[in-house]
């Protein structure tokens, strides 16, 4: 089955810790994104990459770093430099850039 | 003001009503799309649409481009349709249908058998 996996489903890291949240796609989609998800709030993009080696900040880049190395992988890690981390992480795609986006199951990171 | 506001935020049903969400936006667009997120966190994308109706089984989503406004129905609505609804717009793809895209907030759709 084509999809988007996302792992871990529940992440827990300490103040401090940089920690890297997974993405990948079988979808063979040259676009990817991430959003990050707060209680009452729309989704807010991250980082979007149009295709491999290449990505850009979104709204609320601060904090955030990306690769691109391959088609199928979009990792996004959440550095000591996030002032807020702790989130619900969506990790999404689609064959060319902001054309229908598929969306991966999530990742909850709660850093204590 | 949010540049996406959808009403209402929280919405209890019993088992066979008929539900409305409503969407509206502040720019003109193209299309918009109505996404599902199930209570474990996956996003659906149910419809994109830039004019008229759409029908997939018991959704209905239809849009007003000129109103800036659209709505999600759903007919007959079942303890399974509890989720999490939202609008999405591209606020700046310059009159196409795709670009950047602009989240409402969400409005919690829970309907008790």
């Amino acid at each position: 089955d084509g999809g988007i996996t996302q792992s871990p489903k529940y992440l827990f890291r300490k103040e401090g810790q940089n920690v890297t949240l997974s993405c990948e796609q079988n979808l063979n989609h040259d676009a990817m994104y991430w959003y990050r998800q707060d209680p009452g709030q729309g989704l807010r993009l991250i980082y979007y990459s149009q295709i491999v080696n290449d990505f850009q900040k979104g709204d609320i880049a601060e904090g955030y770093s990306v690769s691109r190395e391959k088609k199928e992988s979009f990792p996004l890690t959440v550095t000591s430099a996030q002032k807020n981390p702790t989130a619900f992480y969506l990790c999404a795609s689609s064959s060319v850039l902001y054309n229908e986006q598929f969306f991966g199951p999530g990742t909850r990171l709660t850093v204590l | 003001k949010n540049e996406v506001e959808q009403s209402p935020q929280n919405l209890t049903a019993q088992e066979g009503e008929f539900i409305t969400i409503n969407c509206s936006y502040s720019v003109g667009i193209s299309a918009l799309h109505w996404l599902q997120q199930h209570p474990g966190g996956g996003i659906v994308s149910l419809f994109m649409l830039s004019s008229g109706k759409k029908k997939h089984g018991r959704l209905i989503a239809t849009i007003n481009i000129q109103e800036k406004h659209s709505s999600l129905h759903i007919t007959a609505s079942h303890p399974r349709d509890s989720a999490v609804y939202i609008c999405a717009v591209p606020l700046n793809a310059g009159g196409t249908s795709y670009g950047k895209l602009t989240f409402g907030q969400g409005t919690i759709l829970t309907v008790h058998p």
